[in-house]
């Protein structure tokens, strides 16, 4: 199958630590990246992590990789209100450059 | 430098028009892919393109098609449109067919 989920909606405090989580199904995926897309606005790549390793952190975000389960996540530190955004996970199975993307989490920070 | 442009920003089509989506990719990158974004939902693949050869098309009839000129630059033309194919179109670009792609601002086209 080809199916990546999120789950839609979360909510954070400005300060706070954010999660976004995302499952996904084709275990032979490469690579699996995080981008964020602001209202309007194309899609920004943050981060992406090849498919053996377990964790990667760049500054402020931490992604995890946990195999077996199929489940990535990317967590944000210190979130602030300019990381308000819909943030997609995104697999590349493909010996070419398809990607199958989930439907979004939208994140809303709050003061 | 200059990132991934497409044009126009926004376009207003009639059904059964056809209507033809721009892409320039980042200086150096010699493949382009498209992909539609429909509203609330994450982008699907149309096609990607990698020194003027298709490498890939996605699940989308044949009234989509596209190019890829000697400049690397691309094309998305969609034929018959339909209400359905109202959407933001994503040109992203990459070095080769492997690597990260990097996504321009998007069309949005209305089909009225």
């Amino acid at each position: 199958g080809e199916d990546v989920e999120q789950s839609l909606f979360l909510s954070v405090r400005e300060g706070d630590s954010s999660v976004i989580n995302c499952t996904y199904t084709d275990s032979s995926s490469t690579y699996l990246y995080w981008y964020k897309q602001e209202p309007g606005a194309g899609l920004q790549l943050l981060t992406y992590i090849f498919s053996n390793m377990d964790m990667k952190q760049d500054q402020r975000l931490t992604v995890l990789l946990n195999k077996k389960d199929k489940h990535l996540s990317l967590r944000i530190a210190d979130t602030q209100t300019g990381d308000s955004a819909i943030y997609f996970c995104a697999e590349k199975t493909d010996s070419w450059g398809k990607l199958q993307f989930g439907a979004g989490t939208q994140v809303v920070v709050t003061p | 430098d200059a990132g991934v442009t497409q044009s126009p920003t926004h376009l207003i089509k009639t059904r059964g028009q056809h209507v033809t989506l721009r892409c320039s990719p980042i200086s150096g990158h010699k493949s382009v892919s498209w992909y539609q974004q429909v509203l609330g939902q994450g982008p699907q693949f149309i096609f990607q393109y990698y020194e003027k050869e298709e490498r890939g098309r996605g699940n989308f009839p044949d009234r989509f098609s596209a190019r890829q000129f000697p400049n690397y630059s691309s094309e998305l033309n969609v034929n018959a449109l339909l209400l359905g194919d109202s959407a933001l179109y994503l040109c992203a670009s990459s070095l080769d067919s492997y690597n990260e792609q990097f996504f321009g601002p998007g069309t949005r086209l209305t089909v009225l």
